[in-house]
């Protein structure tokens, strides 16, 4: 298996622009989280899917912020619109909900 | 306020050494994980330990686990170069913060191994 796969994995955008990163996961991974990591904050859960629903979305931190996944093997999440505080690298796992998760490379975002 | 708080903040040793790296809690857990991230990397799972173990073992990694002090201790024997990167700890989360059952990581120890 090729791991979990992230895109892009560099964006760099201006204020006020729609941002969508997408990631595939392991196949036959029934959880799918997202994370965001800066400096500041460490690594925050955003949002995590069990078998393609949405089970718990309290870290997301905003209205602009949102999250789909369509099917078993991809999901997005999309800022619209950004800000310049958005600016992190953004993983998305998959695994078992307190058991192994298994990290994407990443999506390095910077909102100018 | 974090669930799980690596200690030290940042780490440097000379290849050889060993690297202890300690981690606290404030809940009661299931289980505890660590986790180790390369610069510019995803974070790649160590190792899982229950709560009812007390220590475990993976090649030169040694976890241990005070589920009475609710503290976890990563220890790397025989530190090499390729070593330096982050360290997490991760610990489930019941009834914490919104988050039930999800992991929740420290902010990590950063590890620096000079060859």
């Amino acid at each position: 298996d090729a791991g979990v796969i992230q895109s892009p994995r560099h964006e760099v955008t201006e204020m006020g622009q729609e941002v969508t990163l997408r990631c595939k996961p392991i196949s036959g991974h029934d959880y799918l989280f997202w994370y965001r990591q800066t400096m500041m904050r460490g690594l925050e859960l955003l949002i995590y899917f069990n078998n393609n629903v949405p089970i718990d979305d309290s870290g997301m931190p905003e209205d602009r912020f949102s999250a789909k996944m369509p099917n078993a093997s991809f999901s997005t999440l999309k800022i619209q619109p950004s800000e310049p505080r958005d600016s992190a690298v953004y993983f998305c796992a998959s695994g078992d909900l307190q058991e192994t998760q298994y990290f994407g490379p990443g999506t390095r975002l910077l909102v100018l | 306020s974090q669930q799980g708080e690596e200690d030290p903040q940042a780490l440097s040793i000379q290849e050889g050494e060993n690297a202890t790296m300690n981690c606290s809690y404030k809940t009661s857990i299931n289980n505890l994980q660590w986790y180790r991230q390369n610069s510019g990397r995803g974070l790649v799972h160590l190792i899982l330990i229950r709560s009812n173990e007390r220590e475990k073992h993976s090649g030169r990694l040694r976890v241990t686990l005070d589920t009475s002090k609710k503290s976890s201790s990563l220890l790397i024997t025989a530190s090499r170069a390729a070593d330096t990167a982050s360290y997490f700890c991760a610990t489930d989360s019941m009834n914490y913060g919104g988050s039930q059952g999800n992991l929740i990581f420290g902010k990590g120890t950063k590890l620096s191994v000079k060859p």
